[in-house]
């Protein structure tokens, strides 16, 4: 099993709202990254955690906040978004004893306006 | 500094076909591990194969293959007996170890249409 799970799938905010984006996995992952993708470019790197802590911030804006309550779980929490933050938002998981492969959700579009 | 440079933004193929989807990467760690995955238009990233630096063989994953020349630094993806289903952006990967974990580097992509 190669699941990992990210809800919803689709979020549309304004610019005042706050929401949150969800991902589980159950393979006993214990990394577990965000990205952002924009239309016809690559995923970029937000953040990475490893073992429940935060071992990668890449100069996200603070408007974007993770959160890993557990070994499974990761949330990231979206508040004073720009409509520039609209994207697709990936989450995904790899765990050394499996080569560190990455495996991703589905994503959730997220149009902000 | 790490990169992985994608040359071919799009690739047209034959139903049936073999294609090879070319991928180089840049990088001085002698430990490394290369990856290829799909995007269909839907946004899911999947996983296809994987290569690391110091497997012997090049990797095979049904009909995914990667042919892997280290001296050149390059990865390519061949797929073979192309379908229809294969119509999607491909990436390829790097990971690299950095601060107390693993990143993944991605390219440019590749786009794919198979032609009926």
């Amino acid at each position: 099993d190669t699941e990992v799970t990210q809800t919803p799938k689709h979020l549309v905010m304004g610019m005042t709202n706050k929401k949150s984006l969800k991902c589980e996995q159950h393979m006993g992952h214990r990394a577990m990254y965000w990205y952002k993708q924009k239309a016809k470019k690559p995923p970029e790197l937000m953040f990475v955690y490893s073992y429940e802590k935060l071992s990668i911030n890449e100069s996200v804006p603070s408007r974007f906040s993770p959160e890993c309550p557990n070994s499974s779980l990761l949330n990231l929490h979206l508040h004073a978004l720009q409509p520039e933050d609209s994207a697709l938002y990936l989450c995904a998981s790899s765990n050394s004893e499996k080569r560190n492969i990455q495996y991703f959700g589905a994503g959730t579009r997220l149009s902000v306006l | 500094a790490q990169k992985i440079t994608q040359t071919q933004p799009g690739m047209f193929v034959q139903e049936k076909e073999a294609v090879t989807l070319d991928c180089t990467y840049d990088t001085s760690d002698p430990s490394y591990g290369l990856f290829w995955y799909k995007q269909p238009s839907s946004g899911e990233m999947i996983f296809l194969i994987y290569q690391g630096s110091y497997d012997q063989q090049n990797a095979t994953e049904g009909r995914y293959s990667l042919n892997f020349q280290k001296a050149r630094k390059s990865a390519n993806l061949v797929i073979s007996a192309s379908q229809l289903g294969d119509s999607a952006m491909y990436f390829c990967a790097m990971r690299r170890w950095d601060s107390g974990t693993y990143k993944y580097i991605f390219g440019t992509g590749t786009r794919l249409k198979v032609l009926a």
